[in-house]
């Protein structure tokens, strides 16, 4: 089964600051068909990134979206207070099922 | 706008039945898949299944396969997910997601809407 593995699992950073979110993949994605979601506690997922560096709908421009293959990255710069979340990535090109990665919790430092 | 509305939080003991629902709004419905996901308390997010509301094609996760039953239908902008015999491990909140294309040609995609979630809890 193809397997996203997110890292660091908890990143403490301070408002203002960058943050470098990976996850890697056991395979190579295709297509670069990768996503990312942010959620915070108590809702649902909101698409961030797809196609591993394109922004959804009103997405703000200090999210961005890198990679290619089995590395990919999201970049947050001059992180908000509201950006304190957990984030996911999910590949949505290979094989059944279309796994998500299990989480980056970005929290307040 | 595009709104999937689920039903309510739900309690039920092990060996019920249970079926809940996903109303899509603001969106030709059946055109467009629709995707399951399961968050269990504290943990992440797992990719349950798909079904395309047009003709209530499906495709499930092995891990969920022959545990869940996914249903549409169309002509009430309504998904379903329903088990016949509930579990403690069943616990857990559920998500409905609409993936982003237009079409059954495809469902190598994204979730661009997401509903607001529908809390099980089984217990005795």
């Amino acid at each position: 089964e193809f397997v996203l593995t997110q890292s660091p699992g908890t990143l403490s950073l301070s408002p203002g600051e960058r943050a470098t979110l990976s996850c890697r993949a056991s395979q190579s994605v295709s297509s670069n068909y990768l996503a990312w979601y942010q959620q915070k506690p108590g809702q649902a997922p909101r698409l961030l990134i797809y196609g591993a560096s394109s922004r959804a709908t009103g997405i703000p421009d200090r999210f961005s979206g890198s990679g290619s293959g089995t590395e990919y990255t999201l970049t947050i710069r001059r992180l908000e207070p509201e950006d304190f979340a957990v984030y996911y990535c999910q590949q949505y090109g290979s094989s059944l099922p279309y796994t998500f990665g299990q989480g980056t919790k970005l929290e307040i430092k | 706008e595009v709104q999937l509305v689920q039903s309510g939080a739900e309690v039920k003991k092990p060996g019920e039945s249970l079926k809940i629902s996903c109303k899509g709004s603001g969106y030709n419905f059946g055109p467009y898949w629709i995707a399951w996901v399961r968050q269990m308390p504290g943990k992440g997010l797992e990719w349950m299944g798909i079904i395309y509301p047009g003709d209530s094609d499906t495709r499930y996760s092995p891990s969920f396969q022959g545990q869940v039953i996914m249903s549409a239908d169309k002509s009430f902008s309504t998904a379903y997910l329903q088990w016949n015999s509930l579990k403690a491990s069943d616990s857990a909140m559920y998500f409905c997601a609409r993936l982003a294309t237009y079409g059954s040609g495809t469902y190598s995609d994204y979730f661009d809407y997401w509903g607001q979630g529908t809390l099980v809890t089984v217990s005795s």
